[in-house]
């Protein structure tokens, strides 16, 4: 079956560690975002990716780093620049501008 | 003011009540979006409609262009519906399309 695949689910990070949060789809999809998700907040868009090698800053890009090396893949790196990592953050890809296919989510906490 | 505001916030129906979440915008669209959240974070796409009204199953999505209105309809409701169901308006931006979240509405259907 198509989809997307996040993993973990759940991770937990020292302050001031970075940590990469995996995004696999194989819907064959171009383009690829990520998106944060705090309580009471709707989502906000981090960084996204039209086509492969070729990425843009989202809404909320500071503290964050994201690469496209291949069609099927889009990691997040989450440095330690970032003031507020706990969050949640999901991963999506579109076609076009149709519908977005969301993954399941990887629940960061910073400890 | 949000982009995208939503209503209620918060609801909770008895099983087999009929219930209505509204979706308003300020911005103009290509095409407004509706995802489903449950508990553990994963979203689907519902629906992604541009004008009149589509239905699927149980539930049912209008959009009126002229008042940048859109709502999400489930009837005979059932506690398996318990979720929280999120409004997105989509644009184009540049070489993107944008999509710009409503904060959710927690839906709670008792047996």
């Amino acid at each position: 079956d198509g989809g997307i695949t996040q993993s973990p689910k759940y991770l937990f990070r020292k302050e001031g560690q970075n940590v990469t949060l995996s995004c696999e789809q194989n819907l064959n999809h171009d383009a690829m975002y990520w998106y944060r998700q705090d309580p009471g907040q709707g989502l906000r868009l981090i960084y996204y990716s039209q086509i492969v090698n070729d990425f843009q800053k989202g809404d909320i890009a500071e503290g964050y780093s994201v690469s496209r090396e291949k069609k099927e893949s889009f990691p997040l790196t989450v440095t330690s620049a970032q003031k507020n990592p706990t969050a949640f953050y999901l991963c999506a890809s579109s076609r076009d501008r149709g519908a977005a296919f969301f993954g399941q989510g990887t629940r960061l906490t910073v400890v | 003011k949000n982009e995208v505001e939503q209503s209620p916030q918060n609801l909770t129906a008895q099983e087999g009540e009929f219930i209505t979440i509204n979706c308003s915008y300020s911005v103009g669209i290509s095409a407004l979006h509706w995802l489903q959240q449950h508990p553990g974070g994963g979203i689907v796409s519902l629906f992604m409609l541009s004008s009149g009204k589509k239905k699927h199953g149980r539930l049912i999505a209008t959009i009126n262009i002229q008042e940048k209105h859109s709502s999400l309809h489930i009837t005979a409701s059932h506690p398996r519906d318990s979720a929280v169901y999120i409004c997105a308006a989509g644009r184009p931006a540049g070489s993107n399309y944008k999509l710009t979240f409503g904060k959710g509405t927690l839906l709670t259907v008792n047996p």
